[in-house]
């Protein structure tokens, strides 16, 4: 089966940094996507982790550990504009289809 | 990215009519099409896994009678909720993947879908 898990709501403050958690038990392991969701929209991809460690895309970092399924995503130097839904994806072994977590709303406030 | 459309946007119905809905990948073949249902403050459920030119794969619990899905092309997939009723109304999104690299989907914008 498929267990993802992430918390329900955060709130930050614009300027300072925020870490999201993503803990998964899957099945099978192929991957790891973090998607951002603003209300009424369709997601759109932040990104992916399949090896172990740090991925850096500018004011976003995602982080993986695969013996400890765990991930989080780093968001820097929040702006308003950061307030959404952030979807932790995985992506198992069989068929394609993504499993999602819950999502976590962030709320970025001045 | 690619891209990939839905039509229409939104859409108001009569409980009991039926309702079909687009989904385009629109600079790529897409190889496999998802379909996923949001309901408010909730995260994406799978409905189904579409392939081009086979029948679709129906998720545990959805009713392969009820949400109808046609692939009939590399860049079309459509989803039509048959009989709607009130606890249809949902947010339907679609993705798309070419089989990539990392087998990245690409979302449409959605499609609100309100049963009165």
């Amino acid at each position: 089966g498929q267990n993802i898990d992430q918390p329900t709501e955060m709130t930050a403050t614009e300027g300072a940094i925020v870490q999201i958690n993503c803990t998964y038990q899957t099945s099978g392991f192929n991957g790891l996507f973090w998607y951002q969701q603003h209300a009424g929209e369709a997601p759109t991809f932040l990104s992916y982790n399949v090896l172990d460690g740090l991925e850096e895309k500018g004011r976003f970092s995602s982080f993986l550990s695969r013996s400890k399924g765990y991930s989080y995503l780093l968001l820097k130097e929040l702006q308003m504009k950061d307030s959404a839904s952030y979807l932790c994806a995985v992506f198992p072994n069989s068929g394609y289809a993504l499993n999602f977590g819950k999502g976590t709303s962030l709320l970025v406030t001045p | 990215g690619a891209v990939v459309s839905q039509h229409p946007s939104w859409v108001i119905c009569k409980s009991g009519t039926s309702v079909k809905i687009e989904c385009r990948s629109l600079d790529f073949q897409a190889t496999t099409m998802f379909w996923y249902r949001q309901f408010p403050k909730q995260s994406l459920m799978l409905m189904a896994t579409s392939n081009e030119g086979s029948k679709a794969t129906y998720e545990q619990g959805v009713e392969k009678d009820k949400f109808l899905i046609n692939h009939a092309s590399l860049t079309l997939s459509t989803l039509t909720v048959t009989s709607a009723h009130p606890e249809d109304s949902s947010f339907y999104i679609c993705s798309a993947t070419n089989s990539g690299v990392y087998n990245e989907q690409f979302f449409g914008p959605g499609t609100r879908l309100t049963v009165l």
